[in-house]
C-alpha cells in the first residue's frame, strides 16, 4: 500500500466546514483512497472512498487532486459529534483484504 | 439490529489463562477480520477469513487461533494469555475486498 501522511492534530469550530488534507505521494493508479474514523471508544467507522473523481455521501465529501498525490476530506458542517481520529489509507480495491491504518489526524470540533 | 457484533465487551483475566473472544455479522458479509488495537491506538490486522478461508495472518503468535464456523461467526481463541496481550480488539467485515469495512464495538481485554 502507498503510504498515507496526515497532520497529527487539527481544531474545527461547530457548524464550519472541516477540512482534513492527505498526502499519498506514491499512490498507483489503481490504488483507491479510503477514510474511516474511530469516535472514542467505538469501532471504525467507513466514511468515503474514491479513485480519480471527487466522492460525495452524506457524511462526507472527497476531493482528489488531478495527480491524484493528495486528497482532502471536508466534513460540511462539523458538528461536537464529528470529534474523533480520521484516517487516510490508501489501498487496491479488488483483491486487497488488508486494510492498513496508520496514526491519522485526530480532529476535535469545538463549540 | 447490531450489524457486527462482539461478546464479550470487556474481559478481564489472569495471565496464562486461555480466553475466547466471540464475533458474529449479520450483513451477509464473505470476509470478516479481527484487529488489535494497543495502548498506543494503532490499528493492526490480524487474520483475515474469506468465505471461512483464512487469508490474511499476520504476525501473530501461535497462542491465537482464530475459528470461522460460518461466514457469519469468526472467533477469536487465546490460550496461555500474557500481559501484552491486552488491548481493544476489533472484529470487522466486508464484502469482498471492495467496499467498506463494517467494524464492531470492540472487546477490551485486560490480563492482570
Amino acid at each position: 500500500d502507498a503510504k498515507t501522511t496526515q497532520p497529527p492534530s487539527m481544531d474545527c469550530a461547530e457548524g464550519r466546514a472541516a477540512n482534513l488534507p492527505c498526502n499519498h505521494s506514491t499512490i498507483s493508479g489503481n490504488e483507491y483512497v479510503y477514510w474511516y474514523r474511530q469516535i472514542h471508544s467505538q469501532g471504525p467507522q467507513y466514511i468515503i472512498h474514491g479513485l480519480k473523481n471527487n466522492e460525495t455521501n452524506e457524511m462526507a465529501s472527497l476531493i482528489i487532486t488531478e495527480d491524484r498525490k493528495s486528497s482532502t476530506l471536508i466534513l460540511p458542517h462539523a458538528t461536537l459529534r464529528d470529534t474523533a481520529v480520521y484516517y487516510c489509507i490508501v489501498r487496491f480495491r479488488s483483491n486487497d483484504y488488508k486494510l492498513s491504518f496508520g496514526a491519522g489526524t485526530t480532529v476535535t470540533v469545538r463549540a | 439490529d447490531t450489524a457486527v457484533s462482539q461478546t464479550p465487551k470487556y474481559l478481564v483475566t489472569q495471565m496464562g489463562n486461555d480466553k475466547s473472544i466471540k464475533c458474529e455479522q449479520n450483513l451477509g458479509h464473505d470476509t470478516m477480520y479481527w484487529y488489535k488495537q494497543d495502548s498506543k491506538k494503532f490499528l493492526k490486522i490480524m487474520f483475515s477469513y474469506n468465505n471461512k478461508e483464512l487469508i490474511i495472518n499476520e504476525t501473530v503468535p501461535n497462542r491465537f487461533s482464530p475459528k470461522s464456523p460460518d461466514k457469519a461467526h469468526l472467533n477469536l481463541h487465546i490460550n496461555s494469555l500474557e500481559l501484552g496481550d491486552s488491548a481493544v480488539y476489533f472484529c470487522a467485515s466486508s464484502q469482498g475486498a471492495t467496499y467498506g469495512y463494517t467494524f464492531g464495538s470492540g472487546t477490551r481485554l485486560t490480563v492482570v
